[in-house]
């Protein structure tokens, strides 16, 4: 019940392209589910957060649509840019002031290509 | 926003020594502080859990003498991994949290066991 399902396990997009990331839960005692981007050789950054109360939240080029009867959530990176090259993580936890573990999927590792 | 400093970022040391890895938050109190193991095209594998002025809480299979966890203060905590062998080679990596701050992350501290 803490796994955290992410596919796919890569993807290249050209540049201007949607980039799409789907993630799936099991766990219905999760209540925060934030991606994270990470380059190589550095910490996982925070890119995006979202709660089960709203089905989509956007930043910017970053959208999370979240489906809480499906139990699945989703990055959207619109107009994609080479500097979106990174690896993507999502991950879920009890809450979000940091009282509980995160629990991450595997990572998506994307390429934008020119 | 919240800053977690962690040192070194690398390390080389030999096989059978010690190394010590630190994580600091630098604007806030770290009441949790989560370390992480990852390796090569891999996800974060969550290592310990510990509390201010506790004992850390181990995941299964995490050897507790080989990687010490101290958190003895608000904004310090430490890794240490004793008689370090190749297979210690990792990335690590701390998150703090404290004080609704979320989860913060350090940027790692890239391993390497000779």
């Amino acid at each position: 019940q803490q796994q955290v399902k992410q596919s796919p396990q890569s993807l290249i997009v050209q540049k201007g392209g949607i980039s799409i990331i789907n993630c799936a839960y099991e766990n219905t005692a999760f209540d925060y589910f934030p991606w994270y981007q990470q380059f190589p050789g550095k910490g996982p950054a925070l890119l995006i957060a979202i709660r089960p109360d709203v089905s989509e939240k956007k930043e910017g080029r970053f959208t999370i649509s979240f489906n809480k009867s499906a139990k699945q959530f989703s990055l959207h990176i619109m107009d994609s840019q080479p500097g979106d090259s990174a690896t993507y993580f999502c991950a879920a936890s009890r809450d979000g002031a940091g009282s509980y573990q995160l629990t991450f999927g595997k990572g998506t590792k994307l390429s934008v290509i020119p | 926003g919240a800053v977690v400093s962690q040192h070194p970022s690398r390390v080389i040391c030999k096989s059978g020594t010690s190394v010590k890895i630190e994580c600091r938050s630098l604007d806030f109190q770290a009441t949790t502080m989560f370390w992480y193991r990852q390796f090569p095209k891999q996800s974060l594998m969550l290592m310990a859990t510990s509390n201010e002025g506790s004992k850390a809480t181990y995941e299964q299979g995490v050897e507790k003498d080989k990687f010490l966890i101290n958190h003895a203060s608000l904004t310090l905590s430490t890794l240490t991994v004793t008689s370090a062998h190749p297979e210690d080679s990792s990335f690590y990596i701390c998150s703090a949290s404290g004080g609704g701050t979320g989860y913060t992350f350090g940027s790692g501290t890239r391993l390497t066991v000779v």
